[in-house]
């Protein structure tokens, strides 16, 4: 069984970073893309940024464009999110989650998911 | 942006009912939309992958319908650890989105 394990997570004043990372278990992780999707507080799903399994290909929510990097490392099977000028919006759990393929987004869905990581931005 | 619009937000049904969650796209995407439960304090599962496919170790109480702009998850044999939230979500095209969830509450 595909598994996802988040870590990174914090509180964080407005303004500064934090990287969160996930790693991958049980399956060939450069067989797939990759996504982050967040949730805040007695909220809905958001999704956040996909990377497809080469990491040739990226894409953001206009929401954190140019603030969030996603990015990959295959020889370790683990996937980051670089957040910068985080506001307080930003607060959510933020679950990794693996595509169900590997070069293309259209049509594929989600599963598994981990099991999140709490992300704080407050003062 | 693709929006989804899952109306009601909430509904309120009964052990053994079957039940009806809808959800529609703001455009035509297709047989383009998956199904997700999610449970308090968990992420959430695939139940429904493409409109009507059943994910593998899903109970065949859940299945799927619709293509285009209109969608359906249908729970045909309600049981008591079916009762929470359910999104829809679009994968035509990015930004992926969700629906806002439907909560399914006991009568």
């Amino acid at each position: 069984q595909a598994q996802l394990v988040e870590s990174g997570g914090g509180v964080v004043q407005p303004g500064r970073s934090l990287r969160l990372s996930c790693a991958a278990s049980r399956f060939i992780f450069s067989n797939y893309g990759m996504h982050w999707v967040r949730q805040a507080p007695g909220k809905g799903l958001e999704w956040v940024a996909l990377i497809l399994n080469d990491g040739s290909n990226k894409d953001y929510a206009d929401s954190v464009k140019d603030r969030f990097t996603i990015s990959r490392d295959n020889s370790k099977n683990t996937l980051f999110l670089q957040m910068n000028s985080l506001r307080a919006e930003d607060t959510a759990v933020y679950y990794c989650v693996r595509d169900s393929h590997a070069s293309n987004w259209r049509g594929n869905w989600f599963d598994p998911w981990g099991q999140g990581t709490l992300v704080t931005v407050s003062s | 942006d693709i929006q989804m619009t899952q109306s009601p937000s909430s509904l309120s049904a009964s052990v053994g009912d079957r039940v009806t969650i809808p959800c529609r796209a703001s455009q035509s995407i297709s047989t383009y939309v998956n199904w997700y439960q999610q449970k308090p304090g968990k992420a959430p599962k695939l139940l429904i992958y493409a409109a009507s496919n059943l994910q593998s170790g899903v109970p065949s109480r859940f299945s799927g319908s619709g293509s285009g702009t209109d969608f359906t998850l249908t729970i045909s044999s309600l049981q008591p650890e079916d009762f929470t939230t359910y999104y829809c979500q679009q994968s035509y095209s990015t930004p992926l989105t969700f629906g806002g969830g439907t909560k399914l509450e006991i009568k």
